[in-house]
Protein backbone atom coordinates (compact mmCIF):
# COMPACT_ATOMS: atom_id res chain seq x y z
CA UNK A 1 0.00 0.00 0.00
CA UNK A 2 1.69 3.24 -1.28
CA UNK A 3 1.88 5.94 1.14
CA UNK A 4 1.76 9.68 0.30
CA UNK A 5 4.72 10.79 -2.35
CA UNK A 6 5.80 14.12 -2.95
CA UNK A 7 8.56 15.16 -5.62
CA UNK A 8 11.11 16.12 -6.47
CA UNK A 9 12.53 15.64 -2.82
CA UNK A 10 14.54 18.84 -3.20
CA UNK A 11 14.29 21.77 -5.35
CA UNK A 12 16.83 24.70 -6.00
CA UNK A 13 15.44 27.34 -7.49
CA UNK A 14 17.09 30.86 -8.19
CA UNK A 15 15.45 34.20 -6.98
CA UNK A 16 12.39 34.89 -9.38
CA UNK A 17 11.67 31.44 -11.00
CA UNK A 18 8.93 29.14 -10.25
CA UNK A 19 8.80 26.23 -8.17
CA UNK A 20 6.20 22.89 -8.77
CA UNK A 21 6.47 20.73 -5.96
CA UNK A 22 3.75 17.51 -6.53
CA UNK A 23 1.54 14.92 -4.29
CA UNK A 24 -0.06 12.27 -4.98
CA UNK A 25 -1.95 11.09 -2.21
CA UNK A 26 -2.45 7.38 -0.63
CA UNK A 27 -4.59 5.35 -2.46
CA UNK A 28 -8.15 6.03 -2.69
CA UNK A 29 -7.37 9.11 -0.56
CA UNK A 30 -9.04 12.07 -2.63
CA UNK A 31 -8.32 14.93 -0.25
CA UNK A 32 -5.27 16.48 0.19
CA UNK A 33 -3.80 19.27 3.05
CA UNK A 34 -0.66 21.48 1.89
CA UNK A 35 1.57 22.63 4.96
CA UNK A 36 4.95 24.51 4.96
CA UNK A 37 7.71 23.90 7.79
CA UNK A 38 10.11 26.55 8.27
CA UNK A 39 13.06 26.15 10.09
CA UNK A 40 12.87 26.24 14.08
CA UNK A 41 9.09 26.85 12.91
CA UNK A 42 5.91 24.44 12.98
CA UNK A 43 4.18 23.58 10.23
CA UNK A 44 1.85 26.17 8.66
CA UNK A 45 -1.10 25.11 7.01
CA UNK A 46 -1.92 26.14 3.72
CA UNK A 47 -4.16 24.79 1.39
CA UNK A 48 -6.91 22.15 1.58
CA UNK A 49 -8.47 20.49 -2.18
CA UNK A 50 -10.62 18.13 -3.00
CA UNK A 51 -10.65 17.02 -6.27
CA UNK A 52 -11.29 19.20 -8.74
CA UNK A 53 -12.08 21.92 -6.16
CA UNK A 54 -10.28 24.18 -3.36
CA UNK A 55 -11.96 23.90 0.09
CA UNK A 56 -9.73 26.34 1.99
CA UNK A 57 -6.95 28.08 0.98
CA UNK A 58 -7.15 30.46 4.34
CA UNK A 59 -3.31 29.85 4.70
CA UNK A 60 -1.72 30.30 1.17
CA UNK A 61 -0.28 34.03 0.95
CA UNK A 62 -2.46 36.09 -1.47
CA UNK A 63 -0.07 36.61 -3.73
CA UNK A 64 2.43 34.06 -6.12
CA UNK A 65 1.22 31.11 -4.81
CA UNK A 66 -1.13 28.47 -6.31
CA UNK A 67 -2.60 25.26 -5.82
CA UNK A 68 -4.81 22.53 -7.68
CA UNK A 69 -5.98 19.42 -7.70
CA UNK A 70 -7.00 18.14 -11.19
CA UNK A 71 -9.06 14.92 -11.67
CA UNK A 72 -6.01 13.30 -13.26
CA UNK A 73 -2.81 13.50 -11.81
CA UNK A 74 -1.27 14.63 -8.54
CA UNK A 75 -1.97 17.82 -6.85
CA UNK A 76 0.65 20.51 -7.27
CA UNK A 77 1.36 23.08 -5.27
CA UNK A 78 2.94 26.41 -7.70
CA UNK A 79 4.43 29.45 -6.11
CA UNK A 80 6.07 31.85 -9.03
CA UNK A 81 8.50 34.26 -8.71
CA UNK A 82 10.43 32.37 -5.57
CA UNK A 83 11.89 34.55 -3.23
CA UNK A 84 14.53 33.81 -0.51
CA UNK A 85 11.92 33.67 2.07
CA UNK A 86 10.35 30.93 0.85
CA UNK A 87 12.89 28.65 1.48
CA UNK A 88 11.14 26.02 3.48
CA UNK A 89 10.16 21.99 3.45
CA UNK A 90 6.74 22.01 1.86
CA UNK A 91 4.70 19.11 3.12
CA UNK A 92 1.24 17.28 1.60
CA UNK A 93 -0.72 15.08 3.67
CA UNK A 94 -3.48 12.96 3.06
CA UNK A 95 -6.96 12.66 4.51
CA UNK A 96 -8.07 9.03 6.48
CA UNK A 97 -11.06 7.98 7.29
CA UNK A 98 -10.97 8.64 11.17
CA UNK A 99 -9.85 12.51 10.49
CA UNK A 100 -6.15 11.92 10.71
CA UNK A 101 -3.67 12.95 8.22
CA UNK A 102 -0.45 11.21 6.51
CA UNK A 103 1.58 13.02 5.68
CA UNK A 104 4.67 12.55 2.58
CA UNK A 105 8.28 12.63 2.83
CA UNK A 106 8.46 16.82 1.85
CA UNK A 107 9.93 18.46 -0.90
CA UNK A 108 12.83 20.85 0.23
CA UNK A 109 12.84 24.12 -1.30
CA UNK A 110 16.17 25.99 -1.56
CA UNK A 111 16.09 29.58 -3.14
CA UNK A 112 19.46 30.88 -4.33
CA UNK B 1 -6.14 33.23 19.11
CA UNK B 2 -6.41 29.48 18.90
CA UNK B 3 -2.75 27.64 19.93
CA UNK B 4 -0.75 24.34 20.55
CA UNK B 5 1.60 24.30 22.91
CA UNK B 6 4.47 21.54 23.89
CA UNK B 7 7.31 21.67 26.18
CA UNK B 8 9.73 20.79 26.59
CA UNK B 9 11.47 22.50 23.69
CA UNK B 10 13.91 19.67 24.06
CA UNK B 11 14.47 16.39 26.25
CA UNK B 12 17.22 14.22 26.67
CA UNK B 13 17.08 11.42 28.34
CA UNK B 14 18.96 7.95 29.35
CA UNK B 15 17.78 4.67 27.76
CA UNK B 16 15.51 3.35 29.94
CA UNK B 17 14.73 6.51 31.90
CA UNK B 18 10.75 6.92 31.58
CA UNK B 19 9.12 10.46 30.97
CA UNK B 20 6.61 12.86 29.61
CA UNK B 21 5.97 15.32 26.65
CA UNK B 22 3.30 17.61 27.29
CA UNK B 23 1.01 19.58 24.43
CA UNK B 24 -1.50 22.07 25.86
CA UNK B 25 -4.23 23.40 23.16
CA UNK B 26 -6.51 26.66 23.23
CA UNK B 27 -8.99 25.78 20.69
CA UNK B 28 -12.61 25.96 20.73
CA UNK B 29 -14.42 22.73 19.72
CA UNK B 30 -11.75 19.87 19.70
CA UNK B 31 -12.05 17.67 17.27
CA UNK B 32 -9.16 15.44 17.70
CA UNK B 33 -5.42 15.54 18.78
CA UNK B 34 -2.81 14.05 16.77
CA UNK B 35 0.16 13.08 17.86
CA UNK B 36 2.95 12.70 15.58
CA UNK B 37 7.10 11.81 15.28
CA UNK B 38 9.35 13.51 12.78
CA UNK B 39 12.78 11.92 12.68
CA UNK B 40 15.10 14.57 10.67
CA UNK B 41 14.98 15.10 6.70
CA UNK B 42 11.34 13.18 6.53
CA UNK B 43 8.18 14.12 7.13
CA UNK B 44 5.31 13.51 10.08
CA UNK B 45 4.41 10.21 10.95
CA UNK B 46 1.41 9.15 12.49
CA UNK B 47 1.18 8.03 15.78
CA UNK B 48 -2.29 8.56 17.69
CA UNK B 49 -5.81 10.28 17.69
CA UNK B 50 -7.70 11.80 21.01
CA UNK B 51 -11.05 12.87 20.85
CA UNK B 52 -12.03 12.86 24.52
CA UNK B 53 -11.39 13.94 27.41
CA UNK B 54 -10.27 10.70 29.37
CA UNK B 55 -8.74 8.68 25.97
CA UNK B 56 -5.97 7.15 26.17
CA UNK B 57 -4.22 5.04 23.13
CA UNK B 58 -0.83 3.06 23.69
CA UNK B 59 1.72 1.76 20.98
CA UNK B 60 4.82 -0.16 22.41
CA UNK B 61 6.77 2.21 24.45
CA UNK B 62 4.48 5.32 24.18
CA UNK B 63 0.99 6.10 26.06
CA UNK B 64 -0.93 9.07 24.84
CA UNK B 65 -3.52 10.98 27.20
CA UNK B 66 -6.03 13.85 26.88
CA UNK B 67 -7.72 16.23 29.41
CA UNK B 68 -9.66 19.03 28.65
CA UNK B 69 -6.50 21.84 28.22
CA UNK B 70 -3.94 18.99 27.21
CA UNK B 71 -2.09 15.85 26.47
CA UNK B 72 0.79 13.98 27.24
CA UNK B 73 2.84 11.41 25.52
CA UNK B 74 4.29 9.34 28.22
CA UNK B 75 7.55 7.66 27.10
CA UNK B 76 8.38 4.22 29.35
CA UNK B 77 11.07 2.63 29.15
CA UNK B 78 12.81 4.74 25.86
CA UNK B 79 15.28 3.44 23.86
CA UNK B 80 17.88 5.17 21.43
CA UNK B 81 16.03 4.50 18.29
CA UNK B 82 12.64 6.13 19.70
CA UNK B 83 15.01 9.82 19.47
CA UNK B 84 12.88 11.93 17.14
CA UNK B 85 10.95 15.55 17.35
CA UNK B 86 7.51 14.51 18.59
CA UNK B 87 4.85 16.59 16.84
CA UNK B 88 1.13 17.47 18.46
CA UNK B 89 -1.92 18.69 16.05
CA UNK B 90 -4.99 19.42 16.98
CA UNK B 91 -8.32 20.02 14.97
CA UNK B 92 -10.97 22.08 15.59
CA UNK B 93 -14.63 23.28 15.30
CA UNK B 94 -13.89 26.40 13.34
CA UNK B 95 -11.46 24.41 10.64
CA UNK B 96 -11.55 22.48 7.04
CA UNK B 97 -9.94 19.47 8.95
CA UNK B 98 -6.52 21.65 8.58
CA UNK B 99 -4.45 20.98 12.03
CA UNK B 100 -2.36 23.48 14.12
CA UNK B 101 0.46 21.83 15.13
CA UNK B 102 2.95 22.66 18.25
CA UNK B 103 6.45 23.27 17.84
CA UNK B 104 7.38 20.22 19.03
CA UNK B 105 9.91 18.20 21.53
CA UNK B 106 13.00 16.89 20.14
CA UNK B 107 13.69 14.05 22.61
CA UNK B 108 17.38 12.83 22.37
CA UNK B 109 17.30 9.15 23.90
CA UNK B 110 21.15 8.35 25.30
CA UNK B 111 22.38 4.72 25.25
Amino acid sequence: NAGVMQNPRHLVRRRGQEARLRCSPMKGHSHVYWYRQLPEEGLKFMVYLQKENIIDESGMPKERFSAEFPKEGPSILRIQQVVRGDSAAYFCASLGQMGEQYFGPGTRLTVT
Amino acid sequence: EDQVTQSPEALRLQEGESSSLNCSYTVSGLRGLFWYRQDPGKGPEFLFTLYSAGEEKEKERLKATLTKKESFLHITAPKPEDSATYLCAVRYGGSQGNLIFGKGTKLSVKP
